[in-house]
């Protein structure tokens, strides 16, 4: 069936590094989402990518949607401390297919 | 506006007990979804309502589960004869369109089955 991969499952940076997480589908997928769960909280929803090697930017968050339409993105420039949580991509063909999340810690 | 609400917050049961958790969409959303989130886990699909089409059931892990959407609007997951395997926090969406569409998740019930 089909299936969405996420690495790394952990990522611990130091204030002001960069960080990325990266989603990878078995299929092709017609649309990808990513959300952001805070500590104790619910995932909320941040960007979806339906095109082809789509690049979306929210203030220091990029988003890259692969060209095959099979992997995508989630880069963060400079992490702060609100950046802490976990971020999970959501794909899929009609029903939206979870990946295991990565979880971020940012040291300050 | 309101956003999506489920009650109750926490629920701790005995094993062989049924549960009830409830969810209320946000109003005018024709899409619902429900997931289990098990500690530092992802979300495992359960269940998709939309609008008056047969739900996708194929994320029910066993027949002792089983939702229903009443009028369109409020959810109800039963889960029957639970068992300490259950225990996990149990999520809420909804969506304005099908799938495809942005969620907008609910707080959680939190399930202890002792």
């Amino acid at each position: 069936g089909q299936q969405v991969m996420q690495i790394p499952q952990y990522q611990h940076v130091q204030e002001g590094e960069d960080f990325t997480t990266y989603c990878n589908s078995s299929t092709t997928l017609s649309n990808i989402q990513w959300y952001k769960q805070r500590p104790g909280g619910h995932p909320v929803f941040l960007i979806q990518l339906v095109k082809s090697g789509e690049v979306k930017k929210q203030k220091r968050l990029t988003f890259q949607f692969g060209e095959a339409k099979k992997n995508s993105s989630l880069h963060i420039t400079a992490t702060q401390t609100t950046d802490v949580g976990t971020y999970f991509c959501a794909g899929g063909v009609g029903k939206l297919i979870f990946g295991q999340g990565t979880e971020l810690s940012v040291k300050p | 506006g309101a956003g999506v609400s489920q009650s109750p917050s926490n629920k701790v049961t005995e094993k062989g007990k049924d549960v009830e958790l409830r969810c209320d969409p946000i109003s005018g959303h024709t899409a619902l979804y429900w997931y289990r989130q098990s500690l530092g886990q992802g979300l495992e699909f359960l269940i998709y309502f939309q609008g008056n089409s047969a739900p996708d059931k194929s994320g029910l892990p066993s027949d002792r589960f089983s939702a229903e959407r009443t009028g369109g609007s409020v959810s109800t997951l039963t889960i029957q004869r639970t068992q300490q395997e259950d225990s996990a926090v149990y999520l809420c969406a909804s969506s304005l369109a099908g799938y495809g569409a942005e969620q907008y998740f609910g707080p959680g019930t939190r399930l202890t089955v002792t």
